[in-house]
């Protein structure tokens, strides 16, 4: 099945600097990948995904970039600011397959920004 | 447009003991897929439903069970209740075969 790997684990930056997390899959199948933002107590909220046929998606200061022959996949967050901070979440989804229901998650980023 | 809801927020349960959570999903979508999320962990696919049937499962014991009823909302049933068990329970709903997956705000479970 699907392995999804995250790094970093924890991420620490200054109000205004750029943020990158990056995940690596191991099915060559996954063709789409979402990422969601969740904040302390509170439910995942996607924030931006890309699927297989795409190189890369932009979204204000989000950004995700995707490399299927390497099997990874990255997020960037430009200016960041403290309401930035939260914990992300990389996933991976084989859409065309038996698994096209099965998201699977990485370990999480807890990202902070400190003002 | 209502987002995806999910009740109770909380419970406690004892060890041995049977739960039931539900979940709504989003105005317009069809698919109700569950996660149990461990405290500091990724959200882990338990399973999906659409048009009333199991259609996806991840490597959950059989003491995991769901439903779905007509009006598209889901039931996750646990059986015999073992600490390890104790989680936020996310479902998140999407339409069809779309892609895109929207989580309710989890119950959080617990087993004493």
């Amino acid at each position: 099945g699907e392995n999804v790997e995250q790094h970093p684990s924890t991420l620490s930056v200054q109000e205004g600097d750029s943020a990158v997390i990056k995940c690596t899959y191991s099915d060559s199948a996954s063709n789409y990948f979402p990422w969601y933002k969740q904040e302390l107590g509170k439910r995942p909220q996607l924030i931006i995904d890309i699927r297989s046929n795409v190189g890369e998606k932009k979204d204000q200061r989000i950004a995700v970039t995707l490399n299927k022959t390497a099997k990874h996949f990255s997020l960037h967050i430009t200016e960041t600011q403290p309401e930035d901070s939260a914990v992300y979440f990389c996933a991976a989804l084989d859409a065309g397959g038996t698994s096209y229901g099965k998201l699977t998650f990485g370990q999480g980023t807890i990202l902070t920004v400190h003002p | 447009d209502a987002g995806v809801t999910q009740s109770p927020t909380h419970l406690i349960k004892t060890r041995g003991q049977q739960v039931t959570l539900r979940c709504s999903p989003k105005s317009g979508h069809d698919t109700v897929s569950w996660y149990q999320q461990a405290l500091g962990q990724g959200p882990q696919f338990i399973f999906q439903y659409y048009e009333e049937e199991e259609r996806q499962r991840g490597n959950f014991p059989d003491r995991f069970s769901g439903h779905q009823f007509p009006n598209y909302s889901s039931e996750l049933n646990v059986n015999a209740l073992l600490l390890g068990d104790s989680a936020l329970y996310l479902c998140a709903s999407s339409s069809g075969l779309a892609t895109q997956q929207y989580f309710g705000p989890g119950t959080r479970l617990t087993v004493t």
